[in-house]
């Protein structure tokens, strides 16, 4: 079965401070790797996702994500956060047209 | 992307009543899922809607207490059957689009509290 570590509960970074959200995945075969966010009383937007090809994929908003299959990682980044960025992120794994397997999020404070 | 609405946006129930959430998508889409995100929770599959059959449900969710359907390609219903305070969640939708079906776009949510 497929599974979603998030390790970082909740993580406060000062604005213009890089990011670095920490995401591992268990999956028998080539996953498609996914990164959410969700802002309070919103829905999911997708930010970027991997399917193959460059390990490091950009998404909107700048940032970016960087698919290490030897430690079975997707880690989320971006070089400089805005207080905008404040949200819950989800990474999520998913098998072709199947369902999405969710991590439990990670909460993002922003600090001015 | 696909734009995807859901009605109502949120709402307050009675204990031992029934809501029914609509999900309309602009564009006809094959695959079709309702996850339900409890509070300070990450999101939990309910079942895949699919089209012109019955929906298929996770463990621990029962047709009886989530009937789903799905008449057409655009649209779906999940209802919450004889609600209790544990039902309080946000309830959404997302789909693959034909020719993008790895990527699921998601609905706002339908934000239910139950009393």
């Amino acid at each position: 079965a497929q599974s979603v570590t998030q390790p970082d509960i909740h993580i406060t970074v000062s604005e213009g401070a890089s990011l670095e959200l920490r995401c591992n995945y268990s999956y028998g075969a080539t996953p498609y790797l996914f990164w959410y966010v969700q802002s309070p009383g919103q829905g999911l937007q997708l930010l970027l996702k991997y399917f193959s090809g460059d390990t490091l994929v950009q998404g909107i908003k700048g940032f970016e994500a960087e698919f290490k299959r030897s430690q079975s990682s997707f880690n989320l980044r971006k070089p400089s956060v805005h207080w905008s960025d404040a949200a819950e992120y989800f990474c999520a794994v998913g098998a072709g047209r199947r369902a999405l397997t969710f991590g439990s999020g990670t909460r993002l404070q922003v600090q001015p | 992307s696909a734009v995807i609405s859901q009605k109502p946006s949120r709402d307050i129930c009675q204990r031992g009543t029934s809501l029914t959430i609509q999900c309309q998508v602009d564009s006809q889409v094959t695959m079709m899922f309702w996850y339900r995100q409890q509070p300070g929770q990450s999101l939990t599959l309910i079942a895949t809607a699919n089209q012109g059959s019955e929906a298929t449900y996770e463990s621990g969710f029962v047709i009886d207490k989530f009937p789903i359907s799905r008449p057409n390609l655009t649209f779906s219903t999940l209802t919450v059957s004889n609600m209790s305070p544990e039902d309080s969640s946000i309830y959404l939708c997302s789909v693959g689009k034909t020719g993008d079906q790895e990527t699921q776009y998601f609905g706002p949510g339908t934000r239910l509290l139950v009393l």
